[in-house]
């Protein structure tokens, strides 16, 4: 059974980053495909990109191509997701998931983290 | 991009009812859809993907079918765990995208 557990809540300034991280267990992050969604309020999920294990990349959706960057440190089987010059309307709570290619589904949710972008 | 409408946005049952919700995609696209449970204050759980294959786990009330553009959940025998929001999603484009989501609520 994978399990994801994502770092705490955020506040950040218009115009900065935030770096939100996904600890897992259960499984190695070599055997994932990890993706990262988001759900800004009163609006549906946003699916932010992931790894592509067909292709062995990160693929990233037009909409969020050059200010999102999802890393992975293998070592300590935790993946990153990074979102740079932050508007208002990226508030939302970021989850990160679990992609599988055999049933084209994410199967697996961490529990989420709040960003908060506000001057 | 493929766009994901559902209907309705939200609806009011009774245990032991039966509901269906509806997806409806904004050009043909093949079985990559799959629909979504989603509780207060918790994060959505696969209820059933390429259509019609239920994830393991979940109850036989739950069933989905559906081709080309029009695809749907059933409930049937409504239970009060049931109540929750249900979003259906693409993965057949390479712009992945939900639908709206459907909130059942009780009656």
């Amino acid at each position: 059974q994978v399990q994801l557990v994502q770092s705490g809540a955020e506040v950040k300034k218009p115009g900065a980053s935030v770096k939100v991280s996904c600890k897992v267990s259960g499984y190695t992050l070599t055997e994932l495909s990890m993706h990262w969604v988001r759900q800004a309020p009163g609006k549906r999920f946003e699916w932010m990109g992931g790894f592509d294990p067909e292709d062995g990349e990160t693929v990233y959706p037009r909409s969020f191509q050059g200010r999102v960057t999802m890393t992975e440190d293998t070592s300590t089987d935790t993946a990153y997701m990074e979102l740079s010059s932050l508007k208002s309307d990226d508030t939302a709570v970021y989850h990160c998931v679990t992609y599988r290619a055999s049933t084209w589904a994410f199967h697996s949710w961490g529990q989420g983290t709040l960003v908060t972008v506000s001057s | 991009d493929l766009q994901m409408t559902q209907s309705p946005s939200s609806l009011s049952a009774s245990v032991g009812d039966s509901v269906t919700i509806t997806c409806r995609a904004s050009q043909t696209m093949s079985r990559y859809l799959n629909w979504y449970q989603q509780k207060p204050g918790k994060a959505p759980e696969l209820l059933i993907y390429t259509v019609s294959t239920l994830q393991t786990g979940v109850s036989s009330r739950f069933s989905g079918s559906g081709s080309g553009t029009d695809f749907t959940l059933t409930i049937s025998s409504l239970q009060p765990e049931d109540f929750a929001t249900y979003y259906c999603q693409q993965t057949y484009s390479t712009q992945w995208t939900f639908g709206q989501g459907t909130k059942v609520e009780i009656k």
